[in-house]
């Protein structure tokens, strides 16, 4: 069943420590997102990847980074110059023409289940 | 002003009660929309997609009005398993990627 995984669900860092979160989905979607949530918050996005290989800094890109070497997997590292990483960060992935798998449209997107990263 | 509003809630309602959330976007390239739900600590999920003839799937019906720029969702028959928040989604047509959360209107259905 074709779906998105975030690993790991929990994750515990200490400062000054770069983590790196994991983002697979196997929907053949070319889009993939990371968004963070604060407690009582919208989603902001960090970054987002239209095609393999490339991607664009979202609203909060400070102290993140990316890549994006295959279409499948899109890892997010928090680095230690986030200064306040403490969030619950969700990765999402769409298609951007056509019409995709289970009839889904254009930019409709699928969220993973998670990670909920708490600095010590 | 932010460019997706949504109603700050929380709503309390009975079950079998009819609730309805809207939803404001202040930017008139918005080209598509949606309602997400999410459970609290769990991922949203997408609801429905928002289309200008309106849609409905069973108690659930979604209206959007492009002159007003507004998106309303309508939940008839509430039960308690729609005890959540309601997210409006609003992707712009700037030609590029700009995809906008409102920060959800919570409910909570009570027996």
């Amino acid at each position: 069943d074709g779906g998105i995984t975030q690993s790991p669900k929990y994750l515990f860092r200490k400062e000054g420590q770069n983590v790196t979160l994991s983002c697979e989905q196997n929907l053949n979607h070319d889009a993939m997102y990371w968004y963070r949530q604060d407690p009582g918050q919208g989603l902001r996005l960090i970054y987002y990847s239209q095609i393999v290989n490339d991607f664009q800094k979202g609203d909060i890109a400070e102290g993140y980074s990316v890549s994006r070497e295959k279409k499948e997997s899109f890892p997010l590292t928090v680095t230690s110059a986030q200064k306040n990483p403490t969030a619950f960060y969700l990765c999402a992935s769409s298609i951007v023409r056509g019409q995709g798998a289970r009839g889904s449209r254009i930019n409709e997107q699928f969220f993973g289940p998670g990670t909920r990263l708490t600095v010590l | 002003r932010k460019e997706v509003e949504q109603d700050p809630g929380p709503f309390n309602v009975p079950e079998g009660a009819t609730v309805a959330f809207n939803c404001t976007y202040s930017n008139s390239a918005s080209q598509s929309f949606f309602w997400y739900r999410q459970d609290c600590r769990k991922e949203p999920k997408l609801l429905m997609s928002v289309y200008s003839s309106g849609n409905e799937d069973g108690r659930f019906t979604a209206q959007l009005n492009r002159a007003s720029q507004y998106i309303s969702l309508l939940i008839r028959d509430s039960k308690l398993s729609d005890s959540a928040t309601y997210l409006c989604v609003v992707n712009l047509n700037t030609g590029g990627f700009k995809t906008i959360f409102g920060a959800g209107t919570r409910l909570f259905v009570k027996a």
